[in-house]
């Protein structure tokens, strides 16, 4: 079985904090995914990777950076959290077709 | 812009029946398609994919996708209470570097005892 693990499940920070998320998978998937999910807006992506080191902006990056140096595990870095980066936060991997998501990170920016 | 679309819901139906989520999609370059299930407060799980036209079975869960139309559906079979949950349509190219999906924004399915 494909496993996904997300860092945090709830995550309350302060405006201005950095943050870091992380996602950790297990079955040697070249590409992970980061999402945000908000009631009405469905998943967005915010950042993709599909090897070590690489990365790609997703559809809404602004306001976040990502990190991958090892091809399990890929983060999630919240430079300075604003309250509008409230949400729920999704990690997935996947080989070349279906995409496996994490539990999932809620995040409370005060 | 590549789009799927899907109505939001919610779709109410009487335990026992048969349960039809529909959706769209914009970009005929689209080849693979992927039905989740997201419960509330967890994450989407997997239920089945589709490539090719037709549909494809799996238990009480059938996919059918018609490309000439641009429409993917998924019929679930004598509905029961555990199916009421968010249902996610993804449509990509399967082989796009980084299998980058795109997710309607789900139908809401309430399943009645």
């Amino acid at each position: 079985d494909v496993k996904v693990t997300q860092s945090s499940r709830y995550l309350v920070k302060r405006t201005g904090e950095k943050v870091f998320l992380e996602c950790v998978q297990d079955m040697d998937h070249e590409n992970m995914f980061w999402y945000r999910q908000d009631p009405g807006l469905g998943l967005r992506l915010i950042y993709f990777s599909y090897d070590v080191k690489m990365k790609e902006k997703g559809d809404i990056p602004e306001g976040y950076s990502v990190s991958r140096e090892k091809k399990e595990r890929f983060s999630l870095i919240l430079e300075s959290a604003s309250t509008n980066q409230t949400s729920m936060y999704l990690c997935a991997s996947s080989s070349w077709e279906t995409q496996y998501f994490g539990p999932g990170t809620r995040l409370l920016v005060l | 812009q590549k789009e799927v679309e899907q109505n939001s819901g919610p779709l109410s139906v009487p335990e026992g029946a048969i349960a039809s989520l529909n959706c769209t999609y914009s970009d005929r370059g689209s080849q693979s398609f992927f039905w989740y299930r997201q419960y509330s407060g967890k994450s989407p799980e997997l239920i089945m994919f589709i490539y090719s036209n037709g549909d494809k079975e799996d238990g009480r869960f059938t996919a059918q996708l018609n490309k000439a139309s641009q429409y993917v559906s998924l019929l679930i079979r004598d509905s029961q209470p555990s199916d009421s949950a968010t249902y996610l349509c993804a449509g990509g190219p399967p082989m796009e570097y980084g299998n980058k999906l795109v997710f309607g924004a789900g139908t809401i399915l309430r399943v009645k005892s």
